[in-house]
């Protein structure tokens, strides 16, 4: 089957730098992408929808400006959080869908101290 | 709007016993439903898919989940519980013709017990 992939799989960071998290399809390309938050113990919030070659489209209450999505080729798709908080401490993972599957990364484990 | 509500969030089996997890939908669609599991820290495998073509979806390690429409529920079943089945459980659902922005309910821990 298909697989997306993620990197890092975990990282710390201080308050206040900023964090790249990269999301690749490994063998197909997808047009589009998709991206989850999950906080401990919670279940999964899609953050937003990244599409290769335009802007992302983010869901109610995500900060555009905080985390920041490109999709620039059709096998990556990057979410930057700027300036992050201890609050965005999460599990983040990406998604990607081909015609008819949707596969999911091994997610991201970010820890801001 | 799609949501999706699965009812308790932890379930206690004993081995070999049948798996039950509840799912309901909401939607004025026909819905695109989903099961996945969870390992601790790692991401989502899909278990099974319902996409309207058959309402008994048979899945992998022995999952089977029915799509009831009258009931507006897409539970997750297994005769035999093992061991290994143990992790969480998250229904999903999306409306529509974007199968991909999927609404996932609350989650549900399973435990099995020896």
């Amino acid at each position: 089957g298909a697989v997306v992939s993620q990197h890092p799989s975990w990282v710390i960071c201080k308050s206040g730098t900023s964090v790249k998290i990269e999301c690749r399809s490994l063998d197909f390309q997808a047009t589009t992408m998709f991206w989850y938050r999950q906080f401990p113990k919670q279940s999964l919030m899609l953050m937003a929808t990244s599409n290769e070659g335009s802007k992302a489209t983010y869901e109610q209450g995500v900060e555009k400006d905080k985390f920041l999505i490109n999709h620039a080729s059709l096998t990556l798709s990057t979410l930057t959080v700027t300036s992050a908080h201890p609050e965005d401490s999460s599990f983040y993972i990406c998604s990607a869908i081909t015609a008819y599957e949707q596969y999911f990364g091994p997610g991201t484990r970010l820890t801001v101290t | 709007a799609q949501s999706v509500t699965q009812l308790g969030s932890h379930v206690s089996v004993s081995e070999g016993a049948l798996v039950l997890l509840r799912c309901n939908y909401s939607s004025s669609v026909p819905p695109y439903l989903f099961w996945y599991v969870q390992y601790p820290n790692q991401g989502l495998q899909l278990l099974l898919k319902y996409t309207s073509a058959a309402t008994l979806v048979k899945g992998i390690n022995g999952f089977e989940a029915e799509f009831k429409k009258s009931e507006t529920s897409f539970h997750l079943t297994k005769p035999s519980a093992h061991m290994s089945d143990a992790a969480e459980y998250f229904c999903a659902g999306a409306g529509g013709t974007s199968y991909g922005k999927l609404t996932f309910g609350q989650g549900t821990i399973l435990t099995v017990h020896p």
